[in-house]
């Protein structure tokens, strides 16, 4: 119950499109569920958060949809750029618990 | 925003020594330290949880005695692998949340890699 599962594992778009990873969860007491962006060799760094409360929530070219009923929640990217190539991992907090992160997913952006 | 350090960057030893790593939290102040190992191309997992002040708690699995935590101070927080083997070459990284946002999700700093030869 405490799992978040992320797809696609791998995705490569293209210069310009929407790049669409998606997350699913059990537990309906994680209070707030960020995206992380890690680039090779580095640590993750925040790009976004939502809480529950809210259905959507958009920072410039990254948007969070959230389904409560679902239980998903997504991160879109749009105009995807090669620089946003990395890692994305969506991960899912309780209160004041540890993260649980997703399995990641290795985005390519072809030029 | 809130800036992690992690220090080294990046280690190579020969087997059975010992290697430290430090994680400080640059500009503010935090009482949770949280240790995770990453194996190429997977996610991060939670070794432990550091709390200022007080004995790590580590997940099940992690031999406590293998990897000494200690957070001494409200900015550092240090990993200690004790006698590293080749098994315990991978990718480390800390992070800390802010004492005053305690239902905030975590700072990372940029990890470190470790080569055991």
């Amino acid at each position: 119950q405490q799992q978040v599962k992320q797809s696609p594992q791998s995705l490569i778009v293209q210069k310009g499109g929407i790049s669409i990873i998606n997350c699913a969860y059990e537990n309906t007491a994680f209070d707030y569920f960020p995206w992380y962006q890690q680039f090779p060799g580095k640590g993750p760094a925040l790009l976004i958060a939502i809480r529950p409360d809210v259905s959507e929530k958009k920072e410039g070219r990254f948007t969070i949809s959230f389904n409560k009923s679902a239980k998903q929640f997504s991160l879109h990217i749009m105009d995807s750029q090669p620089g946003d190539s990395a890692t994305y991992f969506c991960a899912a907090l309780q209160g004041a618990q540890k993260l649980v992160f997703g399995q990641g997913t290795r985005l390519t952006i072809n030029p | 925003g809130a800036v992690v350090s992690q220090h080294p960057s990046w280690v190579i030893c020969k087997s059975g020594t010992s290697v430290k790593i430090e994680c400080r939290s640059l500009d503010f102040q935090a009482t949770t330290m949280f240790w995770y190992r990453q194996f190429p191309k997977q996610s991060l997992m939670l070794m432990a949880t550091s709390n200022e002040g007080s004995k790590a708690t580590y997940e099940q699995g992690v031999e406590k005695d293998k990897f000494l935590i200690n957070h001494a101070s409200l900015t550092l927080s240090t990993l200690t692998v004790t006698s590293a083997h080749p098994e315990d070459s991978s990718f480390y990284i800390c992070s800390a949340r802010e004492a005053r946002h305690s239902n905030q999700p975590q700072h990372f700093g940029d990890g470190t890699r470790l080569s055991i030869l």
